[in-house]
């Protein structure tokens, strides 16, 4: 079976331009979160998603913002980027909120 | 709130050797508990992880983890380590009880196994 799929995996952009990143989840997954990855720190939770609704935010300003989808695919929108989102954003998916969660690879952002 | 604190931020140890990662954890509630690794420029792989039962997990590559109450903690070993052990590993913690999905991670310890 796939796993968790992310795209892209690399991404560079300006300061103050937006970015949407998009996952995948396991097939038969319901459960989708987010979370931002700086070097050299652990992964910050950033949402959870569970139906198409939003089950769980982290400690992020309103310029982050995610959605999900019927087939419970996501998007992770970032405005105003700023240098300091540069990171390594995960996705993981769940059966369920309370289920275990598996990564993907990440999608690497660059903000110059 | 939740919170990890991984004892070591970077464990050398020679190839062949025992190997202890430590993880000591903050809740005031029951707990998961995770170990995830992340090789370089990839994502995280889980390791193993405490939800209930056996205080002792075992996990993929000969890894396991002993899950304290008392004194809250969730170490990782390995009884003998290769060269391919090399990487980053990190525990989390969530609370089954309220959303399981929003893990608290520390900041990670770098293992580098020596030949």
């Amino acid at each position: 079976d796939a796993g968790v799929t992310q795209s892209p995996t690399h991404l560079i952009k300006t300061r103050g331009q937006q970015v949407t990143l998009r996952c995948s989840p396991i097939s038969g997954h319901k459960s989708v979160s987010w979370y931002q990855q700086v070097l050299g720190q652990g992964p910050q939770f950033i949402f959870q998603y569970y139906e198409k609704e939003e089950r769980g935010r982290g400690n992020f300003p309103d310029r982050f913002s995610a959605r999900q989808f019927p087939n419970y695919s996501s998007e992770l929108n970032v405005n105003a980027l700023l240098l300091g989102d540069s990171a390594l954003y995960l996705c993981a998916s769940s059966l369920d909120p309370y289920k275990t969660q598996y990564f993907g690879p990440g999608t690497r952002l660059l903000v110059l | 709130a939740q919170s990890v604190t991984q004892l070591d931020s970077q464990v050398p140890v020679f190839e062949e050797a025992p190997v202890e990662l430590r993880c000591n954890y903050s809740s005031s509630v029951s707990v998961y508990l995770f170990w995830y690794v992340q090789y370089p420029n990839q994502g995280l792989q889980l390791l193993l992880k405490y939800l209930s039962g056996s205080t002792l997990v075992k996990g993929i590559n000969g890894f396991e983890a002993e899950f304290n109450k008392s004194q809250t903690s969730f170490h990782l070993r390995k009884p003998s380590v290769h060269i391919s052990d090399t990487a980053e590993y990190f525990c989390a913690v969530s609370d089954p009880n309220t959303n399981a999905g929003k893990s608290t991670f520390g900041d990670g310890t770098t293992l580098t196994v020596k030949p």
